[in-house]
């Protein structure tokens, strides 16, 4: 079966200072690996994704994160956080399921905070 | 610019009482799912389909029932609300079933069961 950990249900941060929400999967071969955003009252939407080539993937608004196979980890980081950047973040793995479905898996949130 | 949009955003319902979600997408998508989304587990899936006339049951699929009589809408009805349903409904749709594809979220309708 497949899923998804996120370390650390809350992040706060100043503002400037580095970003780094943990994401570690468990997944059979190959992942396919996701991270969504969702601003307060809004639904998620995504941020970036890892699906094949290189490990490190940029996403929208400064966001990357980096495939690791052999710790099993796709942590999302920024070098300088905004304030437009407090939200809660779900790291996600998709996998193939009975009948040809494609499920996705989600983590249960990390809510960045970015305190002035 | 729609995308998916979910009605209602906001409910309260008495225990017992029954109410349908109306999820409508205009992005002629064949995949819509149902999530609910509660404190520290994230989004869990309630049920899916993967096109006009068909559904399946996700993780959590015990007291909903769905139905996708046309592609752009996916309804999720309650037919006796019971407090533990009490959580916010996500909406989701994707173009395709693939294992790389991104889902397109509602905006969320938040359930109160009291």
């Amino acid at each position: 079966a497949q899923s998804v950990t996120q370390l650390g249900s809350h992040v706060s941060v100043s503002e400037g200072a580095l970003v780094l929400l943990r994401c570690n999967y468990s997944s059979s071969v190959p992942p396919y690996l996701f991270w969504y955003v969702q601003y307060p009252n809004q639904g998620l939407q995504l941020l970036l994704k890892y699906t094949t080539g290189a490990t490190l993937v940029k996403g929208i608004n400064g966001f990357e994160a980096e495939f690791k196979k052999s710790e099993t980890s796709f942590h999302l980081t920024k070098p300088s956080a905004h304030m437009s950047d407090a939200a809660e973040y779900f790291c996600a793995v998709s996998a193939r399921e009975e009948y040809n479905f494609n499920k996705f898996y989600f983590g249960s949130g990390t809510k960045l905070n970015v305190k002035p | 610019n729609a995308g998916v949009t979910q009605t209602p955003k906001f409910r309260v319902l008495k225990t017992g009482q029954s109410m349908t979600l109306l999820c409508a997408q205009d992005m002629n998508h064949e995949y819509m799912y149902w999530y609910r989304q509660d404190p520290g587990m994230g989004l869990r899936l309630i049920h899916y389909s993967v096109g006009e006339g068909t559904t399946a049951k996700g993780e959590v699929p015990d007291g909903y029932n769905v139905s996708r009589l046309k592609k752009q809408n996916f309804l999720l009805g309650l037919e006796s609300a019971a407090p533990s349903q009490t959580s916010v409904y996500f909406c989701a749709s994707s173009q395709t079933g693939s294992l790389t594809g991104e889902l397109f979220f509602g905006e969320g309708s938040r359930l109160t069961v009291l």
